[in-house]
């Protein structure tokens, strides 16, 4: 069982928008601006897409978007396109552990 | 160019070593936490341990008693032992890069796959 809690699937049409969760305690998510978001496509190394809660590194297309509210935290992908048919994973600082990182479960995201 | 590369062995069979070797380019050893995390099939990311630069490492305490991380600044790379290995430890394994910053891996490496299969 992860620390951090994702649904284990969603989807949506092409052009959609769709938001996935990643739910924590106030020890980890809701203490700390520390969330970031992977993407895992079928065959490729994982791929840091928002960190921080809210920011994009460079290269990432502004369609990701990251937000927090409470102890959830969501990622949003808007316009969805075929090739953001992936696992997406979040990960928080966290309290209290030794390794200070807490990670999702993972969620696929199907493009229908 | 900014690059993980990863190497090792991936068919190991029980009790055996495993052992896997990062090499980082175009990023300051200095700059981050040098990290390994593997993928067991049809599950999650667990994260295995990570070293600094100066050699100082921390370790998954259910790995513990098996698993050396290690640094050689001299070849900037890092390595992985993991030993008396079971198929329990069949899974992709990364390298990655951490921030210490923004507590996140914002550099992987490609991934190998290890099966421990007698």
């Amino acid at each position: 069982q992860s620390a951090l809690t994702q649904p284990p699937s969603a989807s949506g049409s092409r052009g959609q928008s769709v938001t996935i969760s990643c739910t924590g305690t106030s020890r980890d998510v809701g203490g700390y601006d520390y969330v970031s978001w992977y993407q895992k496509q079928l065959g490729k190394a994982p791929k840091l897409i928002i960190y921080e809660v809210n920011r994009r590194p460079s290269g990432v297309p502004d369609r990701f978007s990251g937000s927090k509210s409470g102890n959830t935290a969501s990622l949003t992908v808007s316009g969805l396109q075929e090739e953001d048919e992936a696992d997406y994973y979040c990960t928080s600082h966290a309290d209290n552990t030794p390794f200070e990182v807490l990670l999702g479960g993972g969620t696929k995201l199907t493009v229908l | 160019q900014v690059e993980l590369r990863q190497r090792g062995a991936g068919r190991l069979k029980p009790s055996e070593i495993l052992s896997l070797t990062c090499a980082v380019f175009g990023v300051s050893l200095t700059d981050k936490n040098w990290a390994w995390i593997r993928q067991p099939p049809g599950e999650s990311f667990e994260w295995i341990g990570e070293v600094s630069h100066s050699g100082g490492a921390s370790y998954n305490a259910s790995l513990k008693n098996r698993v050396t991380i290690y640094m050689d600044t001299s070849q900037r790379q890092f390595s992985l032992r993991l030993d008396s290995v079971t198929a329990a430890d069949t899974a992709v394994y990364y390298c990655a890069a951490f921030d210490r910053g923004s507590y996140s891996f914002d550099l992987w490496g490609q991934g190998i796959v290890v099966t421990v299969s007698s």
